[in-house]
């Protein structure tokens, strides 16, 4: 099962936002709301922020929010700040378990 | 608190074997699908395996099949991987991660272990 397609990196300043795409098929992405999307800061383990496609798990900011159009989902990040600098994942369990290759995103 | 720990990674030769562990605590371990998650320095997330609630199922991502296997312990609340034949393209550090308690199809990774790192040189 092919990976699905992340730009890889991305950039914005403090204050503004940023939208990651995840593009998979119908059979993955296109299914449902079945993307999760994950945030690992160097040397760190992942985060989960979104799930579902839309869902926030308890404790992470509002600022992150996630949508789907067609095969392809995003996450967009709101009101920008330092801390934000990290490499952002997406994944999807249909089928078998695929991530994309992950986008790095920078805060100038 | 869900609390994730592995172990058993270091430094194997080309052709040998280690086996990961992780250990669970906080939740009952018990009712979750788990998988092995790793990452090559440098690259991305790549998924490895995972392990139904009462291990009689088990699936694989197609470049370890046949050398890595997964298993669990639920009374010990330990997780598994043992890997044999390794590579030098296994390296990478292993993440133990709790799949959601939904369906398979809808889930995700909802708690993940610090990580252990494998090299294989």
């Amino acid at each position: 099962q092919s990976a699905l397609t992340q730009p890889a990196s991305v950039s914005g300043s403090p204050g503004q936002s940023i939208t990651i795409s995840c593009t998979g098929t119908s059979s993955d992405v296109g299914s449902y709301n079945l993307v999760s999307w994950y945030q690992q800061h160097p040397g760190k383990a992942p985060k989960l922020l979104i799930f579902e496609g839309t869902k926030r798990p308890s404790g992470v900011s509002d600022r992150f929010s996630g949508s789907k159009s067609g095969n392809t989902a995003s996450l967009t990040v709101s009101g920008l700040q330092a801390e934000d600098e990290a490499d952002y994942y997406c994944c999807s369990f249909a089928g078998r378990v695929v991530f994309g290759g992950g986008t790095k995103l920078t805060v100038l | 608190e869900v609390q994730l720990v592995e172990s058993g990674g270091g430094l194997v030769q080309p052709g040998g074997s280690l086996r990961l562990s992780c250990a669970a605590s906080g939740f009952t371990f018990s009712n979750y699908w788990m998988s092995w998650v790793r990452q090559a320095p440098g690259k991305g997330l790549e998924w490895v395996a995972n392990i139904k609630q009462d291990g009689s199922e088990k699936y694989y991502v197609d470049s370890v099949k046949g050398r890595f296997t997964m298993s669990r312990d639920n009374t010990k609340k330990l997780l598994f991987l043992q890997m044999n034949s390794l590579r030098a393209e296994d390296t990478a550090v292993y993440y133990c991660a709790r799949e959601a308690e939904v369906p398979p199809a809808l889930s995700y990774f909802d708690y993940w272990g610090q990580g252990a790192l494998v090299t294989v040189s």
